[in-house]
């Protein structure tokens, strides 16, 4: 697609509810990125994908969250047992390569606004 | 671990004022040094970029300019819009092997007419 397509845009769920969140990365961009916005505060790192692997897990906040790409395209971020303190924006990115292209540029999508009552 | 620290906000500036927002970084190797920028109501986009040691990124008559001796990328612009008005990112991405973004905080800054 033209850019980073993100589903759902906004997203209120219940606490302990599972919640998937879903991000279609620019066509023939193998690097997927993950993040989390929360209000006020900056960029936290969440999860890194090249192709359908993940070497980079470790900015996942606890084993309620989880992400998988399949196809090297589309990524699913899941969180389980919703809590207050998930309600944020989750960002998703993409770029053409990884890390073996210092200056390369990830794009972003417009995010899943989540709230979690 | 690498990290950025940037200035804190809001920063409120009139029209055509001079604007820097200080950005440092802590990084092993050789770290590529961004700035992206968030205009109200839309996405993450990158503004400008840097991959190694004296290189001047600019774009939109914003400028940082890579300084391994002070590990900083400083954002400055010398006559800002109101159109300027958004939240502003440094972000550094580690070397070859190192395939993560990490983000500042953000700088909000404000134009005022």
């Amino acid at each position: 697609g033209a850019g980073v397509s993100q589903s759902p845009s906004n997203k209120v769920t219940e606490k302990g509810k599972d919640v998937e969140l879903r991000c279609d990365p620019i066509s023939g961009h193998t690097a997927l990125y993950w993040y989390r916005q929360s209000l006020g505060q900056g960029l936290e790192f969440l999860i890194y994908f090249q192709g359908n692997s993940a070497p980079d897990k470790s900015g996942l906040p606890s084993d309620r969250f989880s992400a998988e790409r399949t196809g090297g395209s589309v990524s699913t971020l899941t969180i389980q047992r919703t809590q207050q303190e998930d309600s944020a924006v989750y960002l998703c990115a993409s770029s053409s390569h990884g890390g073996q292209f210092p200056g390369n540029t990830i794009y972003f999508g417009e995010g899943s606004w989540l709230t979690v009552v | 671990g690498n990290s950025v620290t940037q200035m804190e906000g809001p920063v409120t500036l009139s029209e055509e004022a001079f604007l820097t927002i200080n950005c440092t970084y802590t990084a092993t190797g050789y770290p590529s040094l961004f700035w992206y920028v968030q205009y109200p109501g839309e996405g993450l986009q990158l503004l400008l970029k840097a991959t190694k040691a004296d290189d001047k990124g600019s774009n939109k008559g914003f400028e940082a300019t890579y300084r391994k001796e002070t590990t900083s990328f400083h954002l400055e612009k010398g006559s800002v819009q109101v159109s300027d008005s958004a939240v502003y990112f440094c972000a550094l991405k580690g070397g070859v092997r190192d395939d993560k973004i990490i983000f500042g905080k953000g700088t909000r800054l404000h134009i005022l007419p």
